[in-house]
């Protein structure tokens, strides 16, 4: 398994302003994952963060309200930009096991409240 | 396109009873993987097993044990003799080509002392 950590583990932010999240592996990934999950919901996946290239984001995601970087193969960040109400969520960051099996690991979440 | 079903909400069930939590799942695709994750109070996800679409045998890892049929599309979860700690949010995943990964809503269990 993988041991990832993650900071801010939560804040309270003001509407409009913008935070940076950032995730950290003990081990070289490929892939990395950024998921949203609302409160009492489910998780839906963000982007995909692939070192060396642009990330790939899903269907409703932007790059320009979700910016991500991913300068090397452990490290990434996700800014949630221009933050309103709706943005108050828990985000995760994952990879996938060093096993290439599938399962992902998570770190420990980052819970932002926009008030 | 990938779709992954949890019909039960929230299930309650006392001390030492056993629960199944049901998943459905959709892909076109005949190489895929299904899991399940827990979601503790905490709030952290912790992966509990992995099948691969080749793999249709059973499992069971102590009170756990995971029941995957390709004919009805399902992958079913079920927790033996259940205890207080097993109270948590239950999701079943799935993932295709690339690792990209899609939940179901997931089931919230609560057990009752």
């Amino acid at each position: 398994s993988a041991v990832i950590s993650q900071k801010p583990s939560r804040d309270i932010c003001q509407r409009g302003t913008s935070l940076t999240i950032q995730c950290q592996v003990d081990s070289q990934v490929t892939m990395m994952f950024w998921y949203r999950q609302q409160p009492g919901q489910s998780l839906t996946l963000i982007a995909t963060a692939n070192q060396g290239s642009e990330a790939t984001y899903e269907s409703g995601f932007v790059i320009d309200k979700f910016p991500i970087s991913r300068p090397n193969l452990t490290f990434s960040t996700l800014t949630v930009s221009n933050m309103s109400p709706e943005d108050s969520s828990i985000y995760l960051c994952s990879v996938v096991g060093t096993r290439g099996t599938g399962e992902l690991f998570f770190g420990e979440g980052s819970r932002l409240t926009v008030l | 396109a990938q779709k992954v079903t949890q019909a039960q909400t929230e299930i309650s069930v006392v001390e030492k009873e056993d629960v199944t939590l049901d998943c459905v799942y959709e892909t076109r695709d005949t190489t895929y993987y299904l899991f399940w994750y827990k979601q503790p109070p905490s709030g952290e996800l912790v992966f509990l097993i992995r099948r691969n679409s080749f793999d249709e045998q059973n499992e069971i890892s102590g009170r756990y044990s995971w029941n995957f049929q390709k004919s009805t599309s399902s992958f079913n979860f079920t927790i033996t003799a259940s205890q207080v700690v097993d109270s948590a949010v239950y999701f079943c995943a799935l993932s295709v080509r690339g690792f990209k990964t899609i939940f179901g809503a997931g089931t919230r269990l609560f057990v009752k002392a």
